[in-house]
């Protein structure tokens, strides 16, 4: 079965600084990665998304995350956080077979960001 | 085009009321989902469907139903709702690689 873990629930950066928000996986087929953001009670944004090639890949709101198959990891970076990035991020895992659709989610990541 | 819609936004139920979620895409999606979202918890799927007549369940099914008539419409409905059930439910879209989220209901059983 396929699973996400986001072993950070919350995370406070000030607003400036780099940002690294991890995600580690478990799926045995190639997996599609994805990281959403969530801000407070509004539905999810897409904010990039991994299936192949390379492996580094870079989303909306200069966000970026790197694939480390060895690592099953597949952390978001961004190099300066601005206070309007402060929300909740998810990440999700799915599959070539099982399409999008059916992605698990992580419990997802808390972000505050110090003025 | 309008991506996916949730009606109503807010609901307030009794234990033992049902009601249907209503969800509806017009981005001629074949795949749909719902999902509930509860603190701490993510998102857990609870039924999911790859086309018009065909559905099937996800993480959390109990106390749901699902039917997908046309590729457009895809409610959820509450047989007898439960505390339990208290949670914010979004509905999903997706063309193969990407999942279109809805606003989500934000439902309450007393």
């Amino acid at each position: 079965a396929q699973s996400v873990t986001q072993p950070d629930i919350h995370i406070t950066v000030s607003e400036g600084a780099s940002l690294e928000l991890r995600c580690n996986y478990s799926y045995g087929a190639t997996p599609y990665l994805f990281w959403y953001v969530q801000s407070p009670g509004q539905g999810l944004q897409l904010l990039l998304k991994y299936f192949s090639g390379d492996t580094l890949v870079q989303g909306i709101k200069g966000f970026e995350a790197e694939f480390k198959r060895s690592q099953s990891s597949f952390n978001l970076r961004k190099p300066s956080v601005h206070w309007s990035d402060a929300a909740e991020y998810f990440c999700a895992v799915g599959s070539l077979s099982t399409n999008a659709g059916k992605s698990t989610f992580g419990d997802g990541t808390t972000l505050t960001v110090k003025p | 085009n309008a991506g996916v819609t949730q009606t109503p936004k807010f609901q307030v139920l009794k234990t033992g009321q049902s009601m249907t979620l209503q969800c509806a895409q017009d981005m001629n999606h074949e795949y749909m989902s719902w999902y509930r979202q509860d603190p701490g918890m993510g998102l857990r799927l609870i039924h999911y469907s790859v086309g018009a007549g065909i559905t099937d369940q996800g993480e959390v099914p109990n106390g749901y139903n699902v039917s997908r008539s046309t590729t457009e419409d895809f409610p959820l409905r509450l047989l007898s709702a439960a505390p339990s059930q208290t949670s914010v439910y979004f509905c999903a879209s997706s063309a193969y690689n990407e999942q279109f989220f809805g606003p989500g209901t934000r439902l309450t059983v007393l």
